[in-house]
Formats: structure tokens, C-alpha cells, sequence
């Protein structure tokens, strides 16, 4: 069946770092590609997403490509601020209204 | 827009009880679902809806109903609460009600934190 593995976290970073949190899945047929953030005491938000092959999903400085030989989705910013502080969260979806959700990675950003 | 609005946001329960937890949702969306996410597991998808009087269910529906009346509201039931159920509850609805269109995300709610003692 389909899963998403996603690397465990917490990940602590200083403010202004680099990030990539690894997400893999694997699915039978063609998924799209999702990733969500919950900030403390919320629930999720849609991040950014990429629908086909070789597409880049992009949003608040976040990126993501979807590359479909590697059956990978990871999730990078170039430079993390404290408000990034989250839970994150890979979403493949193959369609049959059952998105599989990976286990989420904690991002702590240390000032 | 208020978008996804779940009630209440905390709530405990004593074994055996029931209880139904509110969703509803403002921007007409016809696909609505209900997770629980449980620490280390992600989210688990309980039961969905794709329009008014259509249900089924997900990955972990035992123990959990639901009903789908009108397009606004997804309610879910918890019929005789275990310790078990302890867990936060998020509904979720989409633009998209196709079985096969796979390019729309999700909108959540804030959540229903339930604990059951």
C-alpha cells in the first residue's frame, strides 16, 4: 500500500540556517505532492504542493521538487526565521479522497 | 471567511459516554473529513464525506459515526467513549469531490483536543 516516510525530528536549527526535512513515499500510481505546517495550537495549513514530475512547489520561502525517480518530496528554506517553529508534515496523494499523512517532523528555531 | 470551525476545542469524558464533536465549514465545499492524530502516528483518516448523504469510511472508523445532512456540516459522533479515543481531532474539507482529481490540499479546522478518563 502507500506510505510516506518523513525524517524524525525534533530538528533544532539557529535562526538564519538552512533547512531540509527528507520526505519518501511510496505509491501505486502517479501522486500529487503536499506539505503541510501546524503551528503550536493550530491545525494544519497548506504549505506548498507539486502535481506532476520535476515540479517545484514554493510558498512563504519554502521549496519542494518533486522528483519522481527518487520517489522524493523534500522540503528545504535557505533561511529559517523563529516564527518557522512547526510541525511539518509530507502528504502524497494518489486520488480516492485518502491522503496519507507522514508522522511530522518538529522544527524548533533557536533565536 | 471562517473557513473550517470545529467545537469544542477541549473536552473530556468519562468512559461509556458519548458525545458528538461539530464541524462546519463555509466555502461550500462538497468533500469533508474527520482525523485523529495521535503522537508519532500522523493523522488517520476516521470517516469522510463527498456531499450531503454520502459517508464512508476511512483507515480507523470503528468506534466513530457520522453523518453528512447538509454541505455546511460533518459531525462526528463518538458513540461509547474509551480511553483509546484520547486524541486530537481535526476536520478537514476540499474544494474537490472527485475521485480522481488529485491536485487540491486540504483546509483543517483548529481542532478538538478529547480526553477520556
Amino acid at each position: 500500500g502507500n506510505s510516506v516516510t518523513q525524517m524524525e525530528g525534533p530538528v533544532t536549527l539557529s535562526e538564519e540556517a538552512f533547512l531540509t526535512i527528507n520526505c519518501t513515499y511510496t505509491a501505486t500510481g502517479y501522486p500529487s505532492l503536499f506539505w503541510y505546517v501546524q503551528y503550536p495550537g493550530e491545525g494544519l495549513q497548506l504549505l506548498l504542493k507539486a502535481t506532476k514530475a520535476d515540479d517545484k512547489g514554493s510558498n512563504k520561502g519554502f521549496e519542494a521538487t518533486y522528483r519522481k525517480e527518487t520517489t522524493s518530496f523534500h522540503l528545504e528554506k535557505g533561511s529559517v526565521q523563529v516564527s518557522d517553529s512547526a510541525v511539518y508534515f509530507c502528504a502524497p496523494y494518489t486520488g480516492g479522497f485518502k491522503t496519507i499523512f507522514g508522522a511530522g517532523t518538529r522544527l524548533f528555531v533557536k533565536a | 471567511n471562517a473557513g473550517v470551525t470545529q467545537t469544542p476545542k477541549f473536552q473530556v469524558l468519562k468512559t461509556g459516554q458519548s458525545m458528538t464533536l461539530q464541524c462546519a465549514q463555509d466555502m461550500n465545499h462538497e468533500y469533508m473529513s474527520w482525523y485523529r492524530q495521535d503522537p508519532g502516528m500522523g493523522l488517520r483518516l476516521i470517516h469522510y464525506s463527498v456531499g450531503a448523504g454520502i459517508t464512508d469510511q476511512g483507515e480507523v472508523p470503528n468506534g466513530y459515526n457520522v453523518s453528512r445532512s447538509t454541505t455546511e456540516d460533518f459531525p462526528l459522533r463518538l458513540l461509547s467513549a474509551a480511553p483509546s479515543q484520547t486524541s486530537v481531532y481535526f476536520c478537514a474539507s476540499s474544494s474537490s469531490s472527485s475521485y480522481y482529481d488529485k491536485t487540491y490540499g486540504y483546509t483543517f479546522g483548529s481542532g478538538t483536543r478529547l480526553t477520556v478518563v
